[in-house]
């Protein structure tokens, strides 16, 4: 199976901040990627697939990037309706794993 | 708008058996793969399984492989989870998806408890 590791497991911003969380693949999965986010008590939702494309509706602050082992999710601003946890997902090979998260509170 | 329901969790004890459903309104329900999603709760995500549009091929997690079976019924609207020889490991919030191109996971149910537990 793809691991993929997120980093950081754990991010403390400020509202303004620029925040960058990357997700490295133990394999390549071209650009099969995507990064979703859960909010305290809810499902997730889809941010971005495809490693760049943003989901319809989806802030333009978010925005992603990278091929094969190495992708990043940036958020430009950090909004206070940003907190929550991010995972990506492959879509390269069956199973499609997770990351194990990234936890994301304002300072 | 596309609304996807879970139902079906339960307690159940070790080596028994569940079936979920996940009824699915407002899209064309036959044209789309749909996914299951594990999460323990206040845990990360773990991907169940796929069962592409037409329901001829799925996918499992080797955790789930063997005693799991997705499956669709699309005058019904409706996927479903057959659960067998359940384990404690089993446990947590199942979520339905339903894709969009890629098979990336675009909408999301509420989720369906299960707890696995003598």
């Amino acid at each position: 199976d793809i691991q993929l590791t997120q980093s950081p497991s754990f991010v403390s911003a400020s509202v303004g901040d620029r925040v960058t969380i990357t997700c490295r693949a133990s394999q390549g999965v071209n650009t099969h990627l995507a990064w979703y986010h859960q909010k305290p008590g809810k499902a997730p939702g889809l941010l971005i697939y495809s490693t760049s494309t943003l989901q319809s509706g989806v802030p333009s602050r978010f925005s992603g990037s990278g091929f094969g082992t190495e992708f990043t999710l940036t958020i430009s601003s950090l909004q206070f309706e940003d907190i929550g946890t991010y995972y990506c997902q492959q879509f390269n090979y069956y199973p499609f794993t997770f990351g194990q998260g990234t936890q994301l509170e304002i300072k | 708008e596309v609304q996807l329901v879970e139902s079906g969790g339960a307690v159940v004890q070790p080596g028994g058996s569940l079936r979920l459903s996940c009824a699915a309104t407002g899209f064309n329900f036959g044209g789309y793969a749909m996914h299951w999603v594990r999460q323990v709760p206040g845990k990360g995500l773990e991907w169940v399984s796929l069962i592409s549009w037409d329901g001829t091929v799925t996918y499992y997690a080797g955790s789930v492989e063997g005693r799991f079976t997705i499956s669709r019924d699309d005058s019904k609207n409706s996927l479903y989870l057959q659960m067998n020889s359940l384990r404690t490991d089993d446990s947590g919030l199942f979520y339905c998806g339903k894709e969009r191109t890629g098979h990336y996971i675009e909408s999301w149910g509420q989720g369906t408890l299960v707890t696995v537990s003598s």
